[in-house]
């Protein structure tokens, strides 16, 4: 059984410019859910995909956005980057069914550094 | 919105001993879901123990155990016979029974093991 997978693990970006960060869930979930974890913070909720549609959303602007693929891998992009935006990125994935959520795993995360 | 406090940013503890993490929360709500999680070095977030709001029995897995006190909106996590791979930070998280699966994370706290 592989766990969750996300790429690159590390990233340097200049202000302004965009960026996409890669999830790949673990075999047989169907929930992916990305976090943002500021130095020294708990991790921030961004959103959740379900079946490829956003299914939930924390309190970050319309520049961060995602999508999820049929093999429910999943993308981070985020527009127009701020100095704010350094932080290091989660991705969890779970399986969702009849109602129950049967746990997250964690990837390793992404740290994104903005110069 | 629901909160989450962890009020202790550092702890250590000698290995072999018992120490025990705080954490509190803030929530109007009756079904919902505490959990413990530990992120070592590698950045991963790996479950340490689950507590379901309904059930009245503290949970435990192996070492670790938690003393949840509902009406107190207090959930601290013990961890018995401390070992050096306990070393780690710690996070309170929170999730609603119902509507978002989102998970609401305290600031964290440092645990440090001497040998």
């Amino acid at each position: 059984e592989t766990g969750v997978t996300q790429s690159p693990t590390h990233l340097i970006k200049t202000r302004g410019q965009q960026v996409t960060l890669r999830c790949s869930s673990q075999s047989g979930h169907n929930t992916v859910s990305w976090y943002q974890q500021a130095l020294g913070q708990g991790p921030q909720f961004i959103f959740q995909y379900y079946r490829e549609e956003e299914n939930g959303r924390g309190n970050f602007p319309p520049r961060f956005s995602g999508l999820q693929f049929p093999n429910y891998s999943s993308e981070l992009n985020v527009n127009a980057l701020e100095l704010d935006d350094s932080a290091l990125y989660l991705c969890a994935s779970s399986f969702f069914g009849a109602g129950v959520n049967y746990g997250y795993t964690f990837g390793s995360g992404t740290r994104l550094t903005v110069v | 919105a629901q909160t989450v406090t962890q009020s202790q940013p550092e702890m250590s503890v000698q290995e072999a001993e018992t120490v025990t993490l705080s954490c509190t929360y803030d929530t109007s709500e009756s079904d919902y879901y505490l959990f413990w999680y530990k992120q070592p070095p590698s950045r991963q977030m790996i479950l340490v123990i689950r507590q379901e709001a309904y059930k009245q029995q503290n949970a435990t897995e192996n070492r670790f155990s938690v003393n949840f006190q509902k009406a107190a909106k207090s959930f601290s996590l013990k961890i018995s016979d401390s070992q050096l791979g306990d070393a780690a930070m710690y996070f309170c998280a929170y999730r609603s029974g119902s509507g978002s699966e989102k998970l609401v994370f305290g600031k964290g706290m440092k645990l440090t093991v001497n040998p």
